[in-house]
């Protein structure tokens, strides 16, 4: 099983700040990376895939980058409704398509 | 507009069962991948099965030989049949539609698993 690990655990930023969360795979998972935003109460959202691709309807502040084992989701410029749980998955092995644990992003 | 409504969580004893449905609309559930993704409380996401457009399954090894995926493609429904249930397996448990280059694209809002005496 190839393991994800998302640091920091949580991170502390000021809104219109840029927020930078990383995800590290236990092996190459090539570009089969997604990221997605849960908030309070809410089903997660897919925000990423193909660790660069934005979803349909997500904001231009957020961007994806990385390839094999390191990987990167970039919030230029933080909103209120920024604030929430980001989660990583790899999608490489398949059927059995891991998630990391999550970086809490909130308000400084 | 793409939509997936789960239900069928509750409150169960250990060792107990449930069935746990998801209707889908604004797409056909029989030409996608389907999977069943929980989370415990506090905790973070967990694919525990998923079935394939082309009807083959998949148990993660925490629920195999437990809990059945399954669907009803005249009531476009998804399912999960869930026996002998043990305090683990209390989450929320959301129906995803898997694209076919293996993210879950859209998600159910969720329904709620509690497993205890």
């Amino acid at each position: 099983e190839i393991v994800m690990t998302q640091s920091p655990a949580i991170l502390s930023v000021s809104p219109g700040e840029r927020a930078t969360l990383s995800c590290r795979a236990s092996q190459s998972v090539s570009s089969n990376l997604a990221w997605y935003q849960q908030t309070p109460g809410q089903a997660p959202r897919l925000l990423i895939y193909g660790a660069s691709t934005r979803a349909t309807g997500i904001p231009a502040r957020f961007s994806g980058s990385g390839s094999g084992t390191q990987f990167t989701l970039t919030i230029s410029s933080l909103q209120s409704e920024d604030f929430a749980v980001y989660y990583c998955q790899q999608y490489h092995d398949w059927p059995s398509y891991t998630f990391g644990q999550g970086t809490k992003l909130e308000i400084k | 507009e793409v939509q997936l409504v789960e239900s069928g969580g509750g409150l169960v004893q250990p060792g107990g069962s449930l069935r746990l449905s998801c209707v889908a609309s604004g797409f056909t559930a029989i030409s996608n991948h389907m999977s069943w993704v929980r989370q415990a409380p506090g905790k973070g996401l967990e694919c525990v099965s998923l079935i394939y457009s082309g009807g083959g399954t998949y148990y993660a090894d925490s629920v195999k030989d437990r809990f059945t995926i399954s669907r009803d493609n005249s009531k476009n429904t998804l399912y999960l049949q869930m026996n002998s249930l043990r305090a683990e397996d209390t989450a929320v448990y959301y129906c995803a539609r898997r694209d076919p280059s293996g993210y879950e694209r859209y998600w159910g809002q969720g329904t709620l698993v509690t497993v205890s005496s």
